[in-house]
């Protein structure tokens, strides 16, 4: 079983370009998120979708789109990429958050933007 | 703004003693998680603690809970060098409230 696949797993970016990282898990998860981990800073949570066909902003929002493309694609894009941005992003899913809540991350997208 | 703080910071021990790692957070939770991050690589979850639990084991691993001080512990006993990782606590403050991680603890254990 793959659990939770991301793709690219390195990228390096110019300031302004664009760039979606992918994420597929094949466990039948309803619920699917995307965090940055930065140096010092934990996790964050920038979207999430609770279930097929909705999408919502989590703490860091802003410069991302995301895309719930089916019950096993959750996509992130960055339209403009900024330096802020370069972080390693990290795609993960559950059953619900009604169920025990456990989290299968993938092994993270790291981004450098110039 | 992160929910849960872990305590220390940076832990180092000799390959073969306990390993305790504390988290603290601020508003009443649903449920309390540890995960472990290898260099380099996902996260991966170790142990769920429900608001309603005191203590529970996995292996190696001992997690307590106290909703009264708001804290948790995970204690790993003889420890080994492959436990050497950050780790994470991560808390849920509602049945349908999102997960929340603190910074992480840096353990490393020498052989």
């Amino acid at each position: 079983n793959a659990g939770v696949t991301q793709t690219p797993k390195f990228q390096v970016l110019k300031t302004g370009q664009s760039m979606t990282l992918q994420c597929a898990q094949d466990m039948n998860h309803n619920s699917m998120y995307w965090y940055r981990q930065d140096p010092g800073m934990g996790l964050r949570l920038i979207y999430y979708s609770a279930s097929e066909g909705t999408t919502d902003k989590g703490e860091v929002p802003n410069g991302y789109n995301v895309s719930r493309l089916n019950k096993r694609e959750f996509s992130l894009r960055l339209e403009s990429a900024a330096p802020s941005q370069t972080s390693v992003y990290f795609c993960a899913s559950t059953w619900g958050s009604a169920n025990t809540g456990e989290l299968f991350f993938g092994e993270g997208s790291r981004l450098t933007v110039l | 703004s992160q929910q849960g703080e872990e305590d220390p910071q940076a832990l180092s021990i000799q390959e073969g003693e306990n390993a305790t790692m504390n988290c603290s957070y601020k508003t009443s939770i649903n449920n309390l998680q540890w995960y472990r991050q290898n260099s380099g690589r996902g996260l991966v979850h170790l142990i769920l603690i429900r608001s309603n639990e005191r203590e529970k084991h996995s292996g190696r691993l001992r997690v307590t809970l106290d909703t009264s001080k708001k804290s948790s512990s995970l204690l790993i006993t003889a420890s080994r060098a492959a436990d050497t990782a950050s780790y994470f606590c991560a808390t849920r403050p509602g049945a349908n409230s999102k997960l929340t991680f603190g910074k992480g603890i840096t353990l490393s254990v020498r052989p």
